[in-house]
């Protein structure tokens, strides 16, 4: 079955630093990715996706490019703020042969330092 | 426009008691979700309709959950009896249409805590 592995955390970054949360996934057939962002005391938001191959979803500074040839999704952001301090989901949905629900990542916790 | 809203945002309740999730999708949205995050892991699919009719319900974990959507508009989830394991965050999203470029918009999520 489909499924999304995210870097383990939880990940804590000085402010202005570089910020790289690496995602892979498994799926049977052409997946849409997808980055959700869930801020302290609120739901899941959509922060970018990609649709094919070498799609770059970008949003609030955060680049995620879709590689098919590694299957990977990787999150970055050159220079975080406090702000920034969340959690983020790597998602996948697969039309084809899970529908359109989406299977995420663990997840990762990050918090951003004055 | 009114995003997703899920009542209650907390329940504490006791093993074997039971519990009712409510969601409210965006109006209009025919596709309505329900998800679960358990012990800060992955947040886990549970079941999907379109308007009133279940068209996954594939995770579901076991008939103590109960899932309904009357007249295609808010969905209750149910857990009855309710056991320690079924402690998480639920979340619940809907989308309007069925397709590789849709956005699901999700609600806060319901803190469920079984004691």
């Amino acid at each position: 079955g489909d499924s999304v592995t995210q870097m383990e955390g939880p990940v804590t970054l000085s402010e202005e630093a570089f910020l790289t949360i690496n995602c892979t996934y498994t799926a049977t057939g052409y997946p849409s990715l997808f980055w959700y962002v869930q801020y302290p005391g609120e739901g899941l938001q959509l922060l970018l996706k990609a649709t094919k191959a070498d799609d770059k979803g970008s949003n609030k500074g955060f680049e995620a490019t879709y590689r098919k040839e590694t299957t990977s999704f990787h999150l970055e952001k050159g220079s975080v703020q406090v702000s920034d301090s969340a959690v983020y989901f790597c998602a996948l949905s697969d039309l084809e042969t899970s529908g359109s629900r989406l299977t995420f990542g663990e997840g990762t916790q990050l918090t951003v330092n004055p | 426009e009114a995003g997703v809203t899920q009542f209650p945002s907390h329940s504490v309740i006791e093993k074997g008691q039971t519990v009712t999730l409510r969601c409210d999708p965006i109006s209009g949205h025919d596709n309505l979700y329900w998800y679960r995050r358990v012990m800060g892991k992955e947040i886990k699919f549970l079941l999907h309709f379109v308007k009133e009719s279940k068209q996954d319900e594939s995770g579901m974990p076991n008939n103590r959950f109960l899932a309904e959507r009357t007249g295609g508009t808010y969905s209750t989830l149910k857990v009855q009896p309710a056991e320690l394991e079924d402690s998480g965050v639920y979340f619940c999203a809907s989308s309007q249409a069925h397709s590789r470029y849709t956005e699901a918009f999700f609600g806060q999520g319901t803190r469920l805590t079984v004691v």
